[in-house]
């Protein structure tokens, strides 16, 4: 059975920093294409970043470029997604999802919140 | 970056009817089009890729249709568990980008 488990939301200042974590099983992590999918209160949902089976592909949304950075471990089965310079527009649930070759979230994890306020 | 839309914005249904979602991409997408279903507190689930490909495990009342820039999710007889707001993800292009959702209540 297919289990994300996301890890490292909680409460940060604006301009601040975190890194949340997805820990994977259940599947052979390093022959998927891995993502981020964010769900602000009440709002719809949103794609973050996607980064591909050996890392050598990494997408961003406009709104994040240069601030989040998507990784991976392969070893490790856990995907990785560093939020700098946080704003409060990036409150929201943020899931890992794995995602197909042809770029579609098969499965997910269960989210873990981010809170961006001062 | 290609805008979906998603019409209607709520529906209100009863066990048992059909009900239709439509799904509208600014640009020729192909097929390359998803459904989704979310239900409260929950993470979304993966119906239908590729515009008609049922997800493994999905109940065969779930179908999806159309290509280009204009597609459908149906249900062919709503089922209790089936209330919950879906969403249509195309991945013709980065950025992927989802519709706005639709809700389907109890009527």
């Amino acid at each position: 059975e297919v289990q994300l488990v996301e890890s490292g939301g909680g409460l940060v200042q604006p301009g601040g920093s975190l890194r949340l974590s997805c820990a994977a099983s259940g599947f052979t992590f390093s022959s998927y294409w891995m993502s981020w999918v964010r769900q602000a209160p009440g709002k719809g949902l949103e794609w973050v970043a996607n980064i591909k089976q050996d890392g050598s592909e990494k997408y961003y949304v406009d709104s994040v470029k240069g601030r989040f950075t998507i990784s991976r471990d392969n070893a490790k089965k856990s995907l990785y997604l560093q939020m700098n310079s946080l704003r409060a527009e990036d409150t929201a649930v943020y899931y890992c999802a794995v995602t197909t070759v042809t770029q579609y979230f098969q499965h997910w994890g269960q989210g873990t919140l981010v809170t961006v306020s001062s | 970056d290609i805008q979906m839309t998603q019409s209607p914005s709520s529906v209100s249904a009863s066990v048992g009817d059909r009900v239709t979602i439509t799904c509208r991409a600014s640009q020729d997408i192909t097929s390359w089009l998803a459904w989704y279903q979310q239900k409260p507190g929950k993470a979304p689930k993966l119906l239908i890729y590729a515009a008609s490909s049922l997800q493994s495990g999905v109940p065969s009342r779930f179908g999806g249709s159309g290509s280009g820039t204009d597609f459908t999710l149906t249900i062919s007889s709503l089922q209790p568990e089936d209330f919950a707001t879906y969403y249509c993800q195309q991945a013709n292009s980065f950025p992927l980008t989802f519709g706005p959702g639709t809700k389907v209540d109890i009527k």
